[in-house]
């Protein structure tokens, strides 16, 4: 069955960085867009970047744009979200997200905790 | 960018009732919307895609309908697990993928 596995939240200072990862299995990574998807503590979902099957396309949310990066790795079958200049309001657990070919999400991984403060 | 607008923000029921949460664009997206459930500590769980098609696995109480700009989500006969957290999202177009901002269902 799908599996998405995130990994590489913590704890991290303002204007610090940080690395997301989401190890997929189950199917064949390389046929799907992939997206993250991120929770602020007591709010709604938030799509913040999604990539496509091959990484030609990637698109961001303005609230990140300039400051997080999404790469995959087809052959590892990992997707990964590099976040640099981190605010506090960057605070949230974030998901990976599989998408179906028509873009809704129809896989979702577990979330990975990320904590932006001094 | 398209904005989706859910109501009401929170809803309290009882075991059996039939609940309808309300989602509207503002603008056509046509049938391309879908609805999440959300429990507290986990990942989102995707109900129904393409504003009336019911995901495999999810129990025949759950409905939706709707096109163009308003939408619902219909749970008939109510059961203790579906009280949760249901967001809607449309996928018309990057917009860039805008949630409704939530609908917490309660016990009354």
């Amino acid at each position: 069955q799908v599996q998405l596995v995130e990994s590489g939240g913590g704890l991290v200072r303002p204007g610090g960085s940080l690395t997301l990862s989401c190890a997929a299995s189950g199917f064949t990574f390389s046929d799907y867009y992939m997206s993250w998807i991120r929770q602020a503590p007591g709010k709604g979902l938030e799509w913040i970047s999604y990539i496509s099957s091959r990484s030609r396309t990637k698109q961001y949310a303005d609230s990140v744009k300039g400051r997080f990066t999404i790469s995959r790795d087809n052959a590892k079958n990992s997707l990964y979200l590099q976040m640099n200049s981190l605010k506090s309001e960057d605070t949230g657990v974030y998901f990976c997200a599989r998408e179906d070919p028509t873009d809704y999400f129809d896989s979702w991984g577990q979330g990975t905790p990320v904590t932006v403060s001094s | 960018d398209i904005q989706m607008t859910q109501s009401p923000s929170t809803l309290s029921a009882s075991v059996g009732d039939r609940v309808t949460i309300t989602c509207r664009a503002s603008q056509s997206i046509g049938s391309w919307l879908a609805w999440y459930q959300q429990k507290p500590g986990e990942a989102p769980k995707l109900l129904i895609y393409k504003a009336s098609s019911l995901e495999s696995g999810v129990p025949s109480r759950f409905s939706g309908s709707g096109s163009g700009a308003e939408f619902t989500l219909t749970i008939s006969g109510l059961q203790p697990d579906d009280f949760a957290t249901y967001y809607c999202h449309q996928y018309n177009t990057y917009s860039p993928y805008p949630f409704g901002q939530g609908t917490k269902l309660e016990i009354k």
